[in-house]
């Protein structure tokens, strides 16, 4: 039963369109996270969400929209995509109290192709 | 603000010998120092970490880590390499004085040679 999964795990899609990659975690962590890897492998974090509650945004253009209806679950939407959008977009939770030092458990990655 | 650097995009270690892979940090209170492991085509995955308390760190694989607070470093070491140890290692660096975001390094890229 995997811990943090993702879907879809590849997306190719046209340039201007909008799509969106779903995440859920059954660890009953109450902290996930967005990250974006690029083509270097550099690994940036975008947002994360502690009990359905935006706590880091980093500089992200507006297209992208997170989303977490409940805090097994964090959705990332892009509008109007672009080429530089293509990357390896990683889901990731973690527990964050005085007793759990909050190591990131990772999904598999979805691979985004923007043509 | 918070900054990890590994400083080697790669390095190249024959089977059987040790290996280090070196890593460095930033940070304006006490850091969180983690490792993670990325297969190809794979997520990453938790090697080990630093808190507090012992210098040395044990974890997955055989892998261990030596905080070292004068020298802001927690490099990877393993004593004996195998060939399947070859991955992209990345060191990691919470900072307890601000949010709870965690930043990367760059990778290091671990080729074990036969």
């Amino acid at each position: 039963d995997t811990a943090v999964s993702q879907t879809p795990k590849y997306l190719v899609t046209q340039m201007g369109n909008d799509k969106s990659i779903k995440c859920e975690q059954n660890l009953g962590h109450d902290t996930m996270y967005w990250y974006k890897q690029d083509s270097k492998k550099f690994l940036k974090i975008m947002f994360s969400y502690n009990n359905k509650e935006l706590i880091i945004n980093e500089t992200v253009p507006n297209r992208f929209s997170p989303k977490s209806p409940d805090k097994a679950h964090l959705n990332l939407h892009i509008n109007s995509l672009e080429l530089g959008d293509s990357a390896v977009y990683f889901c990731a939770s973690s527990q964050n109290s005085p007793l759990n030092t909050g190591e990131l458990f990772f999904g598999e990655g979805s691979r985004l192709t923007v043509l | 603000a918070q900054s990890v650097a590994q400083p080697e995009d790669q390095v190249n270690v024959a089977e059987g010998n040790p290996l280090t892979v070196k890593c460095t940090y930033s940070v304006s209170g006490n850091p969180y120092l983690f490792w993670y492991v990325q297969y190809p085509n794979r997520g990453l995955q938790f090697l080990l970490k630093y808190i507090t308390g012992d210098n040395l760190v044990k974890g997955s694989y055989g892998f261990e880590a030596e905080f070292n607070k004068s020298q802001t470093s927690f490099h990877l070491k393993k004593p004996s390499a195998l060939v399947s140890d070859s991955a992209l290692y990345f060191c990691a660096v919470r900072d307890t004085n601000r949010d709870d975001k965690i930043i990367f390094g760059k990778g290091t890229r671990l080729h074990i040679l036969p």
